[in-house]
């Protein structure tokens, strides 16, 4: 079965520049993140969707960010404009149900991660 | 305060040592705990959940203490294979989970 898919794996782009990164969960996931990683701040939730809807983007820094996920097989996170702070790895992870369940349906599956470079 | 923190450490351990790491949690209604494990420039993936009553998985040993808070994860018999990153993971009854910053851990020949 295919994983968590992302889009781009790198980008490269100048600030003021619009980013858009993508992600299609593994089927039949319910739940659908987006998180931040860098040096300095670890890991951060962004915004999470159940069942396509958003749940909480209490996580996404500035209006300068926006997510969607217009159907079960698809999500989209983007920035515009980027600018150098925006600077991390960008993961989309997905999840049956996320919670601790002794048959492993609670895990988190994350993508690769699309690494974003604002220059 | 962070709502979840780990010693970023690193440690570093011989092959074949046992190793411990902590990390302690603010939310005292925290509803999950796990352990993740991150390669270098890699995604994070589960190594283990972690109950109440604590659990093993093979050289892996997941221990919770609610009254303090914290979370404990204790590798024997290390390997090569285990230098990485390991996350620890609190999540509320929101499904929102908070990952540390991550413990690093080397494993020397």
């Amino acid at each position: 079965d295919a994983g968590v898919i992302q889009s781009p794996r790198h980008e490269v782009t100048e600030m003021g520049q619009e980013v858009t990164l993508r992600c299609k969960p593994i089927s039949g996931h319910d739940y659908l993140f987006w998180y931040r990683q860098t040096m300095m701040r670890g890991l951060e939730l962004l915004i999470y969707f159940n069942n396509n809807v958003p749940i909480d983007d209490s996580g996404m820094p500035e209006d300068r960010f926006s997510a969607k996920m217009p159907n079960a097989s698809f999500s989209t996170l983007k920035i515009q404009p980027s600018e150098p702070r925006d600077s991390a790895v960008y993961f989309c992870a997905s999840s049956l149900y996320p919670g601790p369940r002794r048959d492993g349906t609670g895990e988190l599956f994350f993508g690769e991660g699309s690494r974003l470079t604002v220059l | 305060r962070k709502e979840v923190e780990q010693d970023p450490g690193p440690f570093n351990v011989p092959e074949g040592a046992t190793v411990a790491f902590n990390c302690t949690y603010s939310n005292s209604a925290s509803q999950s705990f796990f352990w993740y494990r991150q390669d270098c420039r890699k995604e994070p993936k589960l190594l283990m959940s972690v109950y109440s009553s604590g659990n093993e998985d093979g050289r892996f040993t997941a221990q919770l203490n609610r009254a303090s808070q914290y979370i404990s994860l204790l590798i024997r018999d290390s390997k090569l294979s285990d230098s990485a990153t390991y996350l620890c993971v609190v999540g509320n009854n929101f499904n929102k989970f908070y990952f540390g910053s991550g413990t690093k851990l080397n494993v020397k020949p």
